[in-house]
């Protein structure tokens, strides 16, 4: 079966840097893309990052752009959130998701239990 | 980035009730639209995609309409399973951006 399974949330200083991994089974892996998305204590979801199939196209939310960078290895089934110059507001659970084409647009059919980043002094 | 404005934010109901989330979009988005249930805890789960199609296994309960920029997901008949947060989500533009949230409660 589909299984997400995310890794590498810990407690951070603000300024320092943290590497999640998602790591995928159950399916073709290099035939979807991965999005990252993350909620903070008492807040919503937020999209923050999204990496293509082959890898080749990437996109971040404003508030993320120059700080965190996403890959993947196709050969190991795994993507990776590079996170840099981390804030207090990056504090959120990390959830990996893997995308899947409706009719009209793409929707997330499998999540990851998530990964909790706290970034404290 | 996309923006999207979802009411409201919390909700009281009780079993059996029928009620009503729904969920704007600064520009046109036609039909890419997706709601989730989120329970704390666990990883969320989708209901509908491309604005009316229920997704595999989810109750005919739940029911999703709109298009452009205007949006709504009924739920009828709540169960006690469907307490819960809602989150609407726009595939229109990458990243694809949630609503607020709506917090379902007894």
């Amino acid at each position: 079966q589909v299984q997400l399974v995310e890794s590498g949330g810990g407690v951070v200083q603000p300024g320092k840097s943290l590497r999640l991994s998602c790591a995928a089974s159950g399916f073709g892996f290099g035939d979807y893309g991965i999005h990252w998305v993350r909620q903070a204590p008492g807040k919503g979801l937020e999209g923050v990052a999204f990496i293509s199939k082959d890898g080749n196209y990437e996109d971040y939310v404003d508030s993320v752009k120059g700080r965190f960078s996403i890959s993947r290895d196709n050969a190991k089934n795994t993507v990776y959130l590079q996170m840099n110059s981390l804030k207090v507001e990056d504090t959120a659970v990390y959830y990996c998701a893997k995308d899947q084409l409706g009719f009209f647009g793409y929707y997330f059919e499998y999540w990851g239990q998530g990964t909790l980043v706290t970034v404290s002094s | 980035d996309m923006q999207m404005t979802q009411s409201p934010s919390s909700l009281s109901a009780s079993v059996g009730d029928t009620v009503t989330i729904t969920c704007r979009t600064t520009e046109s988005i036609s039909r890419y639209l997706n709601w989730y249930q989120h329970k704390p805890g666990t990883a969320p789960k989708i209901l509908i995609y491309d604005a009316s199609t229920l997704h595999t296994g989810v109750p005919p309960r739940f029911t999703g309409s709109g298009s452009g920029s205007d949006f709504t997901l009924t739920i009828s008949s709540l169960q006690p399973e469907d307490f819960a947060n809602y989150y609407c989500q726009q595939s229109y533009s990458s990243p694809y951006s949630f609503g607020q949230g709506t917090k379902l409660e007894i």
